[in-house]
């Protein structure tokens, strides 16, 4: 089955700092959303972006659908930011629309 | 703005009775999934549901797992008699994938399932 590979695995940033988490797939995908899993372990749904770029406030993401990989910019980030990032794929000529989620980032936000 | 709800937010069990797990999806979507997230690790695909008919499910989705869609609005998963190993978050989501067009899954706030 398709593989999602998220990096890095951890990140720890000072608040104001900016980042770019990265999601690499291994086959073709129909879908691909980025979540951001908060203390309570809620999964809140940051993106949905199969393709092409989209912006939200302070953050902003990336699907390049042909060279199989997605970035996620986090600017000028903020202690609420801590949490885990998720990336989801749905493949291409699945049998369903099925989310294949990768392993995430640990983002912690330094006051 | 719509969303998905789940009840109950934290349930703790015995080793061997039986949970029932509450989703309410969005109204107007058509597909229904159930997710499961271990301690630590990543979310789980469980199965998929759609036209009141499982559409797929995973090799977790054994026979101690059912789902289904007792009326209109309300979509649930049960487990027959619970283990250790099935103490985890497990996540209601639903879409709206009609036409051919594939859209975003939108998730519920999650139910903590612990078993003793």
């Amino acid at each position: 089955g398709i593989q999602v590979e998220q990096s890095p695995p951890d990140l720890i940033l000072q608040e104001g700092a900016n980042s770019t988490l990265r999601c690499n797939f291994s086959d073709s995908v129909n879908n691909l959303q980025w979540f951001h899993q908060n203390p309570w372990g809620q999964l809140i749904n940051l993106f949905y972006i199969p393709s092409g770029t989209k912006q939200n406030g302070r953050l902003s993401a990336t699907t390049v659908a042909t060279e199989r990989y997605s970035l996620l910019y986090i600017s000028s980030s903020q202690t609420t930011d801590s949490g885990v990032y998720f990336c989801a794929v749905e493949n291409y000529g699945g049998a369903t629309n099925k989310l294949i989620f990768g392993t995430g980032t640990l983002l912690a936000v330094q006051p | 703005e719509p969303e998905v709800t789940q009840t109950p937010s934290h349930q703790v069990t015995q080793m061997g009775q039986e949970v029932i797990l509450r989703c309410v999806p969005i109204s107007n979507h058509l597909y229904f999934y159930w997710y499961r997230q271990i301690l630590g690790q990543k979310v789980e695909f469980l199965v998929s549901f759609y036209n009141n008919e499982i559409s797929e499910k995973s090799e977790i989705f054994d026979d101690q797992f059912s789902v289904e869609r007792p009326d209109g609005s309300n979509f649930t998963l049960k487990i027959r008699s619970t283990k250790l190993e099935d103490s985890a978050m497990y996540f209601c989501a639903s879409s709206d994938t009609s036409g051919g067009v594939y859209n975003e899954q939108f998730f519920g706030p999650g139910t903590r399932l612990t078993v003793l």
